[in-house]
Parts: C-alpha cells; sequence; structure tokens
C-alpha cells in the first residue's frame, strides 16, 4: 500500500516549450503533496508543498511561475515546467501525504518513483 | 526541524550488520528521527522512524539514544541490494511538517 506513482519516467523536451509532469497517490487520499528537485550528485530540494483545492507554498529561491502547481484533486498533483531551459534539467520527485494520524497510512510521506527531465 | 549531521559514506561487507550514525544535538521534543534511503535514480524509500524508543521493522533496527541526540540506524544483516544514500531526518508532528533532506550517507555494500 501506499504508492505514488508519476509519469512519464523520463522526458526530453526542446527549450522554451512546457513540460507537465503527474503525480498520483494510487491507493490513499494524499492532502498534502510534495515536489522536489534533485540534481546529480546532490541531495534532494524541496520546491514547494501543495494542500488538496489551495495555491502551492513555494521554497525561497522557486519561481512559482515557473513552476506551475495544480493540486485539483485528493489523488492527483501536477507539476508544470514552463519554458523550460536546460538549467531545467532534473530529476523531479513528488511526495504525497495523507490526512491525520489514524489514517490508514497515518501521516507519513510517501515519494514516487521520480520523473527525469533533460531540455535540449 | 533540527539539523541533522551524518558521516558522509561508509562500507559494509555483505552479510555483516551495516550501523549507520547520525546525530541530531538539537532535536526538540516533538521531533521523529526519520530514515530513508534513496537508491540509485529511484524515489526515497522509508525505512523506519521513532520518537525516543529503539525501533525494529522488517528493514531495520533504529537506536535513540537515551538523550536524543543521535541514533544509530542498522541492517542486520546488509546485501548488494542496501548499496544506497541513507538519509536520518528530525521532523515535527502537524500539518506544516515537511521532510527536508540533508546530504546523506553514502553506504556503499561490498561482496
Amino acid at each position: 500500500g501506499a504508492v505514488v506513482s508519476q509519469h512519464p519516467s523520463w522526458v526530453i523536451c526542446k527549450s522554451g516549450t512546457s513540460v507537465k509532469i503527474e503525480c498520483r497517490s494510487l491507493d490513499f487520499q494524499a492532502t498534502t503533496m510534495f515536489w522536489y528537485r534533485q540534481f546529480p550528485k546532490q541531495s534532494l530540494m524541496l520546491m514547494a508543498t501543495s494542500n488538496e483545492g489551495s495555491k502551492a507554498t513555494y521554497e525561497q529561491g522557486v519561481e512559482k511561475d515557473k513552476f506551475l502547481i495544480n493540486h485539483a484533486s485528493l489523488t492527483l498533483s501536477t507539476l508544470t515546467v514552463t519554458s523550460a531551459h536546460p538549467e531545467d534539467s532534473s530529476f523531479y520527485i513528488c511526495s504525497a501525504r495523507g490526512g491525520a494520524s489514524g489514517d490508514p497510512w497515518g501521516y507519513e510521506q510517501y515519494f514516487g518513483p521520480g520523473t527525469r527531465l533533460t531540455v535540449t | 526541524d533540527a539539523k541533522t549531521t551524518q558521516p558522509t559514506s561508509m562500507d559494509c561487507a555483505e552479510g555483516r550488520a551495516a550501523n549507520l550514525p547520525c546525530n541530531h544535538s538539537t532535536i526538540s521534543g516533538n521531533e521523529y528521527v526519520y530514515w530513508y534511503r534513496q537508491i540509485h535514480s529511484q524515489g526515497p524509500q522509508y525505512i523506519i522512524h521513532g520518537l525516543k524508543n529503539n525501533e525494529t521493522n522488517e528493514m531495520a533496527s533504529l537506536i535513540i539514544t537515551e538523550d536524543r541526540k543521535s541514533s544509530t540506524l542498522i541492517l542486520p544483516h546488509a546485501t548488494l541490494r542496501d548499496t544506497a544514500v541513507y538519509y536520518c531526518i528530525a521532523r515535527g508532528t502537524g500539518t506544516a511538517s515537511k521532510l527536508t533532506f540533508g546530504t546523506g550517507t553514502r553506504l556503499q555494500v561490498t561482496l
């Protein structure tokens, strides 16, 4: 249980185009979803936190107009990288968390398998 | 959330126990200690977490010192598939809590 999926697993796009990454919680309702970015040989960096039906909260230094996050349902969040450039090439990982403790999957964060974005 | 400190890398022979230390000297009373690992090019995998008591599950054991300033993750019989980066994270409770990753420990299990 507590499975989080991401689609696509990898994508190559041309500079200037936009790319959408989907994150789904398959067997639980995710009241909160997190988006992380990971550059080669570095740790995961939190980009933003989103609660279902609310606007995302972005970490300092993350451009909200460039990384559009939508969390329209309890099982789906999307990250759109707008006008992508080569420096946006990275491994994007989403994480989902259920409701309060007492829910079947408690209050833990579960991670998706990641999406590797390459911008040429 | 409290900062954690881990060694950059460790080696372990296959079949032996891997003991991964973590310092969290500024941890507050309501912060849990979480351990995740990340195998190359995959998303992080939850291992175990605890507050002050030692914990054990099918993957590992977590030993937390009495003063809670440090902890050790124990993989009892390491295999090659346990080669990964292991992250120790202090996380509070509440809706605003989130997992913030440090640099972790790169564990290399060898034959």
